[in-house]
């Protein structure tokens, strides 16, 4: 079963733009968190969606926001970056067998991550 | 606010050594407990958690992990560490009615041959 994959790995941009990043779920995952880790902040927890709405968000201003497709895929954008918005973005994926179960009941596999260089 | 902490930055053993990583967290409610590795190179996986039951929770790769309620720990244990065990260990809550997985800030492990 392939796992969790993100695109791109790599990302330069400079300040005030906005980037999109994408992430593909493993086959018959239906949930998808997206994280962030810094150096500074560690990992943070940004928002999951489950069947294409946002159940779960994290303490991110507006400027983050994220999609999920019919199929699962997820989309995460982020406008107006930031020097800070540098960091390694991860995507997890998980069964998630209603919106009743607690995030983290079905085991998370998360992706290899997309580092993002805001300069 | 819930929040995680770890107490050991980098954690240095040899092989065969006892390990116990410490996790204190902060939440006023029911939480859920996980404890995640990264091995050098590779993804993030999870090692155990604990949602309810027995306290001590065992994982894979012969780790394990009590929780202590009175103490709002979730230490993480391993009697025999191998060299293989090297990488960076989190601990993670969330609380049942919010669903906001908060991360400690990880202890990286090196195990010497």
């Amino acid at each position: 079963k392939a796992g969790v994959t993100q695109t791109p790995r790599y990302l330069i941009k400079t300040r005030g733009q906005q980037v999109t990043l994408s992430c593909s779920p493993i086959s018959g995952h239906r949930s998808v968190s997206w994280y962030q880790q810094t150096p500074g902040q560690g990992l943070q927890f940004l928002f999951e969606y489950f069947s294409e709405t946002q159940r779960n968000k994290g303490n991110f201003p507006g400027r983050f926001s994220g999609r999920q497709f019919s199929n699962s895929r997820s989309e995460m954008n982020v406008s107006t970056l930031e020097l800070g918005d540098s960091a390694l973005y991860l995507c997890a994926s998980s069964y998630r067998s209603g919106t009743s179960a607690p995030l983290g009941s079905e085991t998370q596999y998360f992706g290899p991550g997309t580092r993002l260089l805001v300069l | 606010a819930q929040s995680v902490s770890q107490h050991n930055h980098h954690v240095i053993l040899s092989e065969a050594a006892s390990l116990e990583l410490g996790c204190n967290y902060s939440y006023g409610g029911t939480v859920n407990l996980f404890w995640y590795v990264q091995y050098p190179g590779q993804h993030l996986q999870l090692l155990l958690k604990y949602f309810s039951g027995d306290p001590l929770v065992k994982g894979i790769k012969g780790f394990e992990a009590e929780f202590i309620k009175s103490k709002f720990s979730f230490n993480l244990r391993k009697p025999s560490v191998q060299w293989s065990d090297t990488a960076e260990y989190f601990c993670a809550v969330n609380g049942r009615n919010n669903n906001d997985m908060r991360f400690g800030a990880g202890t990286r492990l090196t195990v010497k041959p």
